[in-house]
């Protein structure tokens, strides 16, 4: 079976511009969660999709953005970038295990350089 | 919310020693997970252990739900074992949020 797959791999963008970035999990998943990693703040949880819709969201401010399409595969969006969004996007997708917790599977990640 | 606390911070290992991770945490979870991000930043999922011990060659993890902490053993480490080990731990609130660890940074020596 294919892994998770994620890009771009890397991506450069100035402040104010926006992105999108892409996840594709793996076939038979159903839900994808997107994480920000960043050397200060750590791993932070972003949002959660199950079946296109979002079940659970992070703290971060509106701008950051995703939806699920019927495929399963995701998309994150970032508007109006800033400095601080630089960090290593990364997506899981997952399956339900006995007793109800989703086992997570991760792709390469996206590292977006704001400048 | 849930606090995820994981010791030591840094370990520096010799080639072949053994170490014991611990990963702490605050409030009852659905589940938890142990990973490896190496060097490429690629995360690795080593254990889904809620509950109980179980064994993956060298490695090895329990959970002790009740008392909220995780162990990660490492045996006969290899410098391949170097990078980031994070714990993980999964509540259920709408969906199913996970919340990680600072993680501990793992350097084996040859």
């Amino acid at each position: 079976k294919a892994g998770v797959t994620q890009t771009p791999r890397y991506l450069i963008k100035t402040r104010g511009q926006q992105v999108t970035l892409s996840c594709s999990p793996i076939s038979g998943h159903r839900s994808v969660s997107w994480y920000q990693q960043t050397p200060g703040q750590g791993l932070q949880f972003l949002f959660e999709y199950f079946s296109e819709t979002q079940r659970n969201k992070g703290n971060f401010p509106g701008r950051f953005s995703g939806r699920q399409f019927s495929n399963s595969r995701s998309e994150m969006n970032v508007s109006t970038l800033e400095l601080g969004d630089s960090a290593l996007y990364l997506c899981a997708s997952s399956f339900r295990q006995q007793g109800g917790g989703e086992k997570l599977f991760f792709g390469s990640g996206t590292q977006l350089s704001v400048l | 919310g849930i606090q995820v606390e994981q010791s030591p911070p840094d370990l520096i290992l010799q080639e072949g020693a053994n170490s014991t991770l611990r990963c702490n945490f605050s409030d009852s979870v659905n589940n938890l997970q142990w990973f490896h991000q190496n060097p490429w930043g690629q995360l690795i999922n080593l254990f889904y252990i809620p509950s109980g011990t179980k064994q993956n060659g060298r490695l090895s993890a329990t959970t002790v739900a009740t008392e909220r902490y995780s162990l990660l053993y490492i045996s006969s480490s290899q410098t391949t074992d170097s990078g980031v080990y994070f714990c993980a731990v999964g509540v259920l609130a709408g969906g199913f949020k996970t919340i990680f660890g600072a993680g501990t940074r793992l350097f084996v020596k040859a």
